[in-house]
């Protein structure tokens, strides 16, 4: 069974980049779109994007001049990079995979919490 | 963007009891919509894709119907591992939205 994990800072200041990563285990990169959802405390999910293995992207409008999301595939995991963060971009921050059809997420990380503060 | 509205917000259940909850959306997405249950502190879990074909190892108390605009997940007999939030989410085009949420209490 797939398994994901998010990692990175719990704190980023006002203005800064937030950076999480997702590492793959059991199980490749390749030929599968991941991508990133969040959630604010006591709110509703937000998707943000996702990435092809090849490395294409589709990515929400509402973040897109401010997210990029990449791959590395010889460390199977793959990365989210948001810029010019502030205190709306506070939430959990899940990576997941998406289905077969490439039109579900079926398998979830258990989620990092994100606080923008300085 | 499509706008994806469920109903109820939240609602009462005993344990048994049959429960319904429906998601609209802004326009027809055909069957592109998928079904998360999510317990506090977890990250969601996909029941049901397509609208209406069962995740492997789901349940079959969870079913899923509807096309085009409106949509329901159905919980056959309400049981204690049940007592979550649901989200509906439309895949039919980017971006990927979803519902609010119904979050599914004990009464």
């Amino acid at each position: 069974q797939v398994q994901l994990q998010e990692s990175g800072p719990g704190l980023v200041k006002p203005s800064e980049t937030l950076s999480l990563s997702c590492t793959v285990s059991n199980g490749f990169i390749s030929s599968y779109y991941w991508s990133w959802i969040r959630q604010p405390p006591g709110k509703g999910l937000e998707w943000i994007g996702y990435i092809y293995y090849s490395g294409s992207t589709n990515y929400n409008p509402s973040l897109n001049s401010r997210v990029t999301i990449s791959l590395d595939t010889s460390m199977n995991l793959f990365s989210l990079k948001l810029t010019s963060v502030t205190a709306a971009d506070t939430a959990v921050y899940f990576c997941a995979r998406l289905g077969e059809d490439g039109y579900n997420l079926d398998c979830w990380g258990q989620g990092t919490l994100v606080t923008v503060s300085s | 963007d499509i706008r994806v509205t469920q109903s109820p917000s939240s609602l009462s259940a005993s344990l048994g009891d049959r429960v319904i909850i429906t998601c609209r959306a802004s326009q027809s997405i055909s069957t592109y919509l998928n079904w998360y249950q999510q317990k506090p502190g977890k990250a969601p879990k996909l029941l049901i894709y397509a609208a209406s074909t069962l995740e492997s190892g789901v349940p079959s108390r969870f079913s899923g119907s509807g096309s085009g605009t409106d949509f329901t997940l159905t919980i056959s007999s309400l049981q204690p591992e049940d007592f979550a939030t649901y989200y509906c989410q439309q895949s039919y085009s980017t971006p990927w939205t979803f519902g609010q949420g119904t979050k599914v209490e004990i009464k």
